[in-house]
């Protein structure tokens, strides 16, 4: 049971370039998410989902894509990366939206020249 | 809309200090509460949690309380250890929002020192 995994780990993009951060979980949870993490921000919601081919924008989505198409992955599409988006991203997974328990991944940190 | 309010870090203690870190909220509903620990170079663990008022959370010596009077969720730990050393954040789920995700504080970074 390896949990939520993330790749890449690390990644540098030029400004306008694109790329896919992977997320995947074997937990067979309904609920996924993406926040990114930013210096004296906590945590901030970027888009997720509550079941394969159902997803949602939360707190800060302009910039960034997302699909459902499976139970188990959840990627997150920058489609032209911008400085701004120098962050650390974490995936989440939950049983359901009432379970509170969120499980995360180990982070991407994505750096935006 | 929720917020999630905590302390300044970083906190620096000697081993064996007593810690308490404050977390206050403002929530629509009636939230559940939170505290997760992250480890350098990790993701986000849950410590403890409490769904209702005065419920005590607690997990590997850490303890918060549920007040709702004071709206207030403050981790405390008797006696810290150097392996304590991390980023903590508060957190809440409102079931008015309807659990769709957690709105963070901005983290306390705890340093505990031999």
């Amino acid at each position: 049971n390896a949990g939520v995994t993330q790749t890449p780990k690390f990644q540098v993009l030029k400004t306008g370039q694109s790329m896919t951060l992977q997320c995947a979980q074997d937990m067979n949870h309904e609920y996924m998410s993406w926040y990114r993490q930013d210096p004296g921000m906590g945590l901030r919601l970027i888009h997720y989902s509550v079941g394969a081919g159902i997803t949602d924008q939360g707190e800060v989505p302009n910039g960034y894509n997302v699909s459902r198409s499976t139970t188990e992955d959840f990627p997150l599409r920058l489609l032209s990366a911008a400085p701004s988006q120098t962050s650390v991203y974490f995936c989440a997974s939950r049983l359901g939206i009432t379970r509170d328990e969120q499980f995360f991944g180990p982070g991407t940190r994505l750096t935006v020249l | 809309g929720d917020s999630v309010t905590q302390m300044e870090g970083p906190v620096t203690l000697s081993e064996e200090a007593f810690l308490t870190i404050n977390c206050t909220y403002t929530a629509t509903g009636y939230p559940s509460l939170f505290w997760y620990v992250q480890y350098p170079g990790e993701g986000l663990q849950l410590l403890l949690k409490a769904t209702k008022a005065d419920d005590k959370g607690s997990n590997k010596g850490f303890e918060a309380t549920y007040r709702k009077e004071t709206t207030s969720f403050h981790l405390e730990k008797g006696s810290v250890q150097v392996s304590d050393s991390a980023v903590y954040f508060c957190a809440l789920s409102d079931q008015g929002a309807g659990r769709r995700a957690l709105t963070f504080g901005s983290g306390t970074r705890l340093q505990v020192q031999p």
